[in-house]
């Protein structure tokens, strides 16, 4: 079975820390997505990666950035969370475009107080 | 930019049929479909390529129309276990890694 694992299901922190969101695939896919999802804004594109150490901006970057070191892990970080950054995020990943569809983790509920 | 997703919610009962659309503004290559139940990861469901395809899944089929720049998805004769949240993903370019998806359309199944 395909898996797309983050690595908390539910974190909880304080405005200001830096916050480390990890996700990882065994896929051995060359994409990988982060998306926040809100209710009503559907699933928006915080940033992707294509390839190691490849990354592009999404349509709601800015708080955030990330990290591709190894194929199979792509890391989202908020440089100083605040609260409106609360929010369900959702790691994607896939093959290289139209080989295939994306494949998604459990998602982290971050809540930032 | 995110393609606009309608409507935004529809309820129905067993055994009718709904119909999802999703539009950008953008011309599109690509037309991802997914669906997410209730506290579960989107799971996907079929993608079209432009050309005018048409695509089943079971009771489920999607159209794309590239020249109106919008893909409807089909559930006809809707079960129980089609509830869900139904998003749309789009490529606008050939080759192009990046996935935006719609706002979402929740379907709501009722016996």
């Amino acid at each position: 079975d395909v898996k797309v694992t983050q690595s908390s299901r539910y974190l909880v922190k304080r405005t200001g820390e830096k916050v480390f969101l990890e996700c990882v695939q065994d896929m051995d896919h060359e994409n990988m997505f982060w998306y926040r999802q809100d209710p009503g804004l559907g699933l928006r594109l915080i940033y992707f990666s294509y390839d190691v150490k490849m990354k592009e901006k999404g349509d709601i970057p800015e708080g955030y950035s990330v990290s591709r070191e190894k194929k199979e892990r792509f890391s989202l970080i908020l440089e100083s969370a605040s609260t409106n950054q609360t929010s369900m995020y959702l790691c994607a990943s896939s093959l290289v475009a139209e080989s295939g569809g994306a494949f998604f983790g459990q998602g982290t509920r971050l809540t930032v107080v | 930019q995110q393609p606009v997703q309608s409507p935004q919610a529809v309820i129905l009962r067993e055994g009718e049929d709904a119909v999802i659309n999703c539009s950008s503004s953008k011309a599109l290559y690509s037309v991802h479909w997914y669906r997410q139940k209730h506290g579960e990861a989107p799971v996907f469901l079929m993608i079209l390529l432009k050309g005018g395809e048409q695509k089943g899944h079971e009771k489920i089929s999607a159209s794309f129309n590239e020249k109106k720049q919008q893909s409807s998805l089909y559930l006809t004769a809707s079960q129980l276990s089609y509830s869900g949240t139904y998003f749309c993903g789009t490529r606008v370019i050939q080759g192009a890694q990046k996935l935006v998806f719609g706002q979402g359309t929740r379907l709501t199944i009722n016996p």
